[in-house]
C-alpha cells in the first residue's frame, strides 16, 4: 500500500535560517505529491504540488521536487519567518484507478517553530 | 467565493450517541472526501464521494457511513461512539474524481469530543 515517511519535529529554527523538512513514499503507479500546511486550530491548507517525476512545486517561498529515482519530495525555503510556524504534511494520491479512490494517504507531519 | 465548508465546529457527545457531520464543497467540485485527524497524526481516510456514490473506503469500521447528496454536500455519520473516535474530522472537495492535477480543498473542520 501507499505510506508517506516525514522526519519527525519539532524542527526549531531562527528566523531568517534555511528549512528542509525530509519526505520519502512508497507508492506504485505514479502517484501526485503534496505538501500541506496547517496552523492552529485550522484545517488544512494545500501549500504547494507536483504531478509528475522532476516536477517542481513551489508557493510563498517554499518549494518541493519530485525526486521518483529517490521516492522523495523534500519541502525546502531560504529564509523562514516566525510567521512560517506550523504543521507540514507530506501526502501523495494514487489516484483514480477504477478500482476506487484510495484518497490522500499522509505523513505524521513535522511540527515547525521559527523563534524571532 | 466560499470554501469548503463543516458543521458544526464543535460537538461534544456521550459514548454510545451517534452523530451527524456536514459538509458543504466548493461550487463546482463534484467529489467530497472525509478524514479523521486525530490529535498529533496526519489525517486518515475514510470516504471519498462522487456524483452521489461511494468510490472510495479506508479502512473504517462499519459504524461510519456517509452520503452524498445531489448538490453534491455530504454527511457523515457515526454510530456507537467510542472514545477513540474524538478526533477533528476534516471534509475535502475536488473537481473531479481523481485529485492529481487538481488536488484537494479541506474545510477547517468538526473537532468532536467523545466522553
Amino acid at each position: 500500500g501507499n505510506s508517506v515517511t516525514q522526519m519527525e519535529g519539532p524542527v526549531t529554527l531562527s528566523e531568517e535560517a534555511f528549512l528542509t523538512i525530509n519526505c520519502t513514499y512508497t507508492a506504485t503507479g505514479y502517484p501526485s505529491l503534496f505538501w500541506y500546511v496547517q496552523y492552529p486550530g485550522e484545517g488544512l491548507q494545500l501549500l504547494l504540488k507536483a504531478t509528475k517525476a522532476d516536477d517542481k512545486g513551489s508557493n510563498k517561498g517554499f518549494e518541493a521536487t519530485y525526486r521518483k529515482e529517490t521516492t522523495s519530495f523534500h519541502l525546502e525555503k531560504g529564509s523562514v519567518q516566525v510567521s512560517d510556524s506550523a504543521v507540514y504534511f507530506c501526502a501523495l494520491s494514487g489516484g483514480y484507478s477504477g478500482g476506487g479512490a484510495d484518497g490522500l494517504t499522509f505523513g505524521k507531519g513535522t511540527h515547525l517553530i521559527i523563534q524571532p | 467565493d466560499a470554501g469548503v465548508t463543516q458543521s458544526p465546529t464543535h460537538l461534544i457527545k456521550t459514548r454510545g450517541q451517534h452523530v451527524t457531520l456536514r459538509c458543504s464543497p466548493i461550487s463546482g467540485h463534484k467529489s467530497v472526501s472525509w478524514y479523521q485527524q486525530v490529535l498529533g497524526q496526519g489525517p486518515q481516510f475514510i470516504f471519498q464521494y462522487y456524483e452521489k456514490e461511494e468510490r472510495g473506503r479506508g479502512n473504517f469500521p462499519d459504524r461510519f457511513s456517509a452520503r452524498q447528496f445531489p448538490n453534491y454536500s455530504s454527511e457523515l455519520n457515526v454510530n456507537a461512539l467510542l472514545l477513540g473516535d474524538s478526533a477533528l474530522y476534516l471534509c475535502a472537495s475536488s473537481i473531479q474524481l481523481d485529485p492529481r492535477v487538481y488536488g484537494y480543498t479541506f474545510g477547517s473542520g468538526t473537532r468532536l469530543t467523545v466522553v
